[in-house]
């Protein structure tokens, strides 16, 4: 049962235009949320993550917005870039075991 | 200087065989994962190690045997392969409560094919 969906499994953006990327998840213990990129043949790497005290977290042209009634988030990149294009993963965490969650992931693809 | 490095990264093997897949993290950390791509591009954790102590054990078949010798190594050793344990597979690793601020270090995958 996947706790962390990412509903859009695709994105197309212009190069210098915002790319929001979506999550949302079920488990209400969920305190932690967390963004990786990937690139083919690698593995995630680490954007920009929020705790559930926020609604927001700034990084850079990178922002994530935390709605906790509505167990949504979601990512801002402001203004996307060729290098952008990769998978976006949200992942999810709420225990002591520090345990991630991710969804499916997002193929951002940013064009010229 | 690969932070977390894993060996193979592409294994192909017949059904029946039994592989290892190896992990090494140089990072310090106290904590190693192994996580599952599968075709559908779902990233599901399979086994976590604290200070050599496994913490973790998810829903996997028992074919599934992690070993860690020490706190920088966590390998992965199948049995009887499966086709159906086609998949990615990613080794990674994280300290403490750090990864609430910045997440696991994933190594780069090792893509085995059971054929």
């Amino acid at each position: 049962d996947q706790q962390v969906k990412q509903n859009s499994p695709s994105l197309s953006v212009q190069e210098g235009r915002i790319s929001i990327l979506n999550c949302d998840y079920t488990n209400s213990m969920f305190d932690y949320f967390l963004w990786y990129k990937k690139y083919p043949a690698e593995g995630p790497t680490f954007l920009i993550s929020i705790s559930s005290i926020k609604d927001k977290n700034e990084d850079g042209r990178f922002t994530v917005f935390l709605n906790k009634s509505a167990k949504h988030l979601s990512l801002h990149i402001v203004p996307s870039q060729p290098g952008d294009s990769a998978v976006y993963f949200c992942a999810a965490s709420g225990g002591a075991d520090y345990k991630l969650s991710f969804g499916a992931g997002t193929t951002v693809t940013v064009r010229a | 200087d690969t932070a977390v490095s894993q060996t193979p990264k592409y294994l192909v093997t017949q059904m029946g065989n039994d592989k290892s897949i190896k992990c090494e993290q140089n990072l310090g950390h106290d904590t190693m994962y192994w996580y599952k791509q599968d075709s559908k591009k779902f990233l599901k954790i399979m086994f976590s190690y604290n200070n050599k102590e496994l913490i973790i054990n998810e829903t996997v078949p028992n074919r599934f045997s992690p070993k860690s010798p020490d706190k920088a190594h966590l390998n992965l050793h199948i049995n009887s392969l499966e086709l159906g344990d086609s998949a990615v597979y990613f080794c990674a690793s994280s300290q403490g409560q750090a990864v609430i601020l910045r997440g696991y270090t994933f190594g780069s995958g090792t893509r085995l094919t059971v054929v």
